[in-house]
């Protein structure tokens, strides 16, 4: 089975420029988890998708963060504009049930440098 | 407040010894806990985790224990191998929210 992908894996951006992360869950997963790691902390939930709705995004910085699972597969995680402070890891996780859905799969994440 | 600790922070144990990690969570309601082990630049990986209508849980070299009245758990990891070495981190559910809220990683260093 394959586990949940994301891309790219890294990106280099300058402020003020926007950045867009991909994620593709396992497949028959229904939850969807959009996580910011930094550096030496544990990830910290941004977004929640069951589906296509978003049902717990209250972490999201809704002024520059964006984030759509169309046909609730794929998911895009979009900043714009990027900051300084958002250098991290963005990780992607997915569980195959609502009622189980404590059981997340991380996906490799996407390191983001923001110069 | 709704939060998840971790200790110690670091842990440096001689290969073969044992090495144990707690965490102590805020709600009496929580349960669900998991430990994820994450190698350098590489994604979480759940290793182990436990309900809270047992207090005890072992896979091979790695257990959890549980302790509901004191509201903490502990992971465990026997006869320790280098390739043991890594950033542990515990989670919990807290206050009914259906996500996990992560402690701050414990890096575990076993030495040769």
């Amino acid at each position: 089975e394959a586990g949940v992908v994301q891309s790219p894996r890294y990106k280099i951006i300058e402020k003020k420029q926007p950045v867009a992360f991909w994620c593709n869950p396992i497949s028959g997963h229904n939850t969807l988890y959009w996580y910011r790691q930094n550096l030496g902390q544990g990830p910290e939930l941004l977004i929640r998708y069951e589906n296509e709705e978003a049902v717990d995004d209250s972490q999201l910085p809704k002024d520059r963060f964006s984030a759509e699972r169309l046909k609730g597969v794929d998911s895009t995680l979009k900043i714009q504009p990027a900051e300084l402070g958002d250098s991290a890891v963005y990780l992607c996780a997915s569980s195959p049930d609502v009622i189980l859905s404590y059981e997340q799969y991380f996906g490799p994440g996407t390191r983001l440098t923001v110069t | 407040g709704e939060n998840v600790e971790q200790h110690p922070s670091t842990l440096s144990v001689q290969e073969g010894d044992s090495a144990v990690i707690k965490c102590t969570y805020s709600d009496s309601a929580s349960n669900y806990f998991p430990w994820y082990k994450q190698e350098l630049g590489k994604r979480p990986q759940l290793i182990i985790d436990i309900r809270s209508n047992v207090g005890e849980k072992k896979d091979q070299r790695i257990a959890v224990t549980l302790n509901k009245t004191a509201k903490h758990f502990s992971l465990h990891i026997t006869e320790t191998q280098p390739e043991d070495s890594a950033v542990y981190f515990c989670a919990a559910p807290l206050f009914g929210n259906e996500k996990l809220t992560f402690g701050t990683g414990t890096r575990l260093t076993i030495i040769p």
